[in-house]
């Protein structure tokens, strides 16, 4: 089982963006997704869980979803801020792989 | 607050093996699994395996059966992690982290990272 993403992306300050995370088999709702934030020489932050619940002191700018005719999540950023500037991965589970990451999508805000 | 504290960077050969703790605070050490992640320079997330710290009942992935080993001290709240037969694949910051109960699985609080760099 893998999860795929798109390598980068990037946007306008107070723009919205869009990370998508597909499914390679199976359904992407079995199991929950969830969505990590990596700063430059910093450990991982989860940002959203169980598909799209936010962790307390994430702000509501943050929005994850599950789209199960396409088999993927996302991720959406709106007013993007430059401190929004980061790594972000997906995360899910799976019965054989167990723990499973998709490979990153570095956001650029300019 | 929680806490997860690892052991400083580490410079090692090809061919030996590595050992990382992660030292826990600020909640009940054996109620929540560890687990062990790796990040290789300029590279994704990978997880490696975890722990039951009440049970000390392992989960590896695959390509990590037979040289790593995690352990616990629960009268010292740590974790370990030991890898063997290191070559220069094994390079990476090593990180442990937290899994919340509750069946989501996913991570809430990690470790500093370590850095281990596998060099002859």
């Amino acid at each position: 089982f893998m999860l795929t993403q798109p390598h980068s992306v990037s946007e306008s300050p107070g723009k919205t963006v869009t990370i998508s995370c597909t499914g390679s088999s199976g359904s992407i709702a079995t199991n929950y997704v969830q969505w990590y934030q990596q700063r430059p020489g910093s450990a991982p932050t989860v940002v959203i869980y169980e598909d799209h619940r936010r962790p307390s002191g994430v702000p509501d700018r943050f929005t994850g979803s599950i789209d199960t005719s396409s088999n993927s999540a996302s991720l959406t950023i709106s007013g993007l801020k430059t401190e929004d500037e980061a790594d972000y991965y997906c995360q899910s589970y799976d019965s054989s792989t167990h723990w499973v990451f998709g490979g990153g999508t570095k956001l650029t805000v300019l | 607050q929680v806490h997860l504290v690892q052991s400083g960077a580490e410079v090692k050969k090809p061919g030996a093996s590595m050992k990382v703790s992660c030292k826990t605070s600020g909640y009940k050490f054996t109620d929540f699994y560890m687990h062990w992640l790796r990040q290789a320079p300029g590279q994704g997330l990978e997880w490696m395996g975890r722990i039951n710290p009440n049970s000390g009942a392992t989960t590896f992935a695959q390509p990590f059966q037979g040289r790593l080993t995690v352990t616990t001290d629960t009268s010292i709240t740590t974790s370990y992690m030991e890898l063997n037969r290191l070559t220069s694949d094994d390079t990476a910051v090593y990180f442990c982290a937290r899994e919340v109960s509750g069946g989501s699985s996913h991570f809430d609080f990690w470790g500093q990272g370590t850095l281990v760099t596998v060099s002859s």
